[in-house]
């Protein structure tokens, strides 16, 4: 069974601070771990996925296979990344289903 | 072509009642998702189509729920006998199985409330 953990509902911060979103999964294969991140009245939409090593606004996020984690990190927040984020998993190459995670809010304070 | 577009993107419905909902994805792509968001939770998989094959359902989806894509365009699913259990917004995702990287694309969503 797939399943990912976001152990925390609610991240505030302050404008500059750094974030760290945690998550950790579970799944026996070898997944692909993915951050879906939700403006305010905006639907879902892909932030960064682990096979692309990107960085995207800033954001950065790493596999630690040993850890189970994909944590995603910023070392400066902005307010505009004020949203609702998802974690996400689904078996590498299979295009199929993803698991999400309940997912966390991360307020920036000016 | 705008994105993945759903309808209604609300409905209130009494209890007991059928419910009808449309999902059209971005027209290149093959493959169809529907998820359930309940409050507080994430999205959690109903149901996927490539083309117009329906290649795995969530034990989620109880006989009451059905899908279809019967042209391998847009896809319809429908709750008969509502229960105020159903309550949620249904999400609707396409995607691009081409063998390569890809990325789920989400529609704004249907919101249900029944009453």
């Amino acid at each position: 069974a797939q399943r990912v953990t976001q152990p925390e509902k609610l991240l505030s911060v302050f404008k500059g601070a750094p974030v760290e979103l945690k998550c950790n999964y579970s799944y026996s294969g070898s997944p692909e771990l993915f951050w879906y991140v939700q403006y305010s009245r905006q639907r879902l939409q892909l932030l960064l996925r682990h096979i692309s090593r990107e960085s995207i606004k800033g954001f950065t996020a790493d596999l630690n296979k040993g850890e189970t984690s994909f944590h995603l990190k910023k070392p400066f927040a902005q307010e505009e990344d004020s949203a609702m984020y998802y974690c996400a998993l689904s078996a590498a190459g299979a295009n199929s289903k993803l698991t999400f995670g309940k997912g966390i809010t991360l307020s920036v304070r000016p | 072509d705008t994105g993945v577009s759903q309808n209604p993107r609300h409905k209130i419905t009494k209890r007991g009642q059928n419910v009808t909902f449309r999902c059209d994805p971005i027209s290149e792509h093959n493959r169809l998702y529907w998820y359930r968001q309940t409050l507080g939770q994430g999205p959690e998989f109903l149901t996927y189509f490539q083309n117009e094959a329906q290649l795995e359902k969530s034990r989620l989806l109880s006989d009451r729920f059905s899908a279809e894509r019967p042209k391998g365009s847009f896809s319809t699913l429908e709750i008969q006998r509502t229960e105020q259990g159903d309550s949620a917004m249904y999400l609707c995702a396409s995607s691009l199985h081409s063998g390569g990287a890809y990325e789920q694309y989400f529609g704004p969503g249907t919101r249900l409330t029944v009453t």
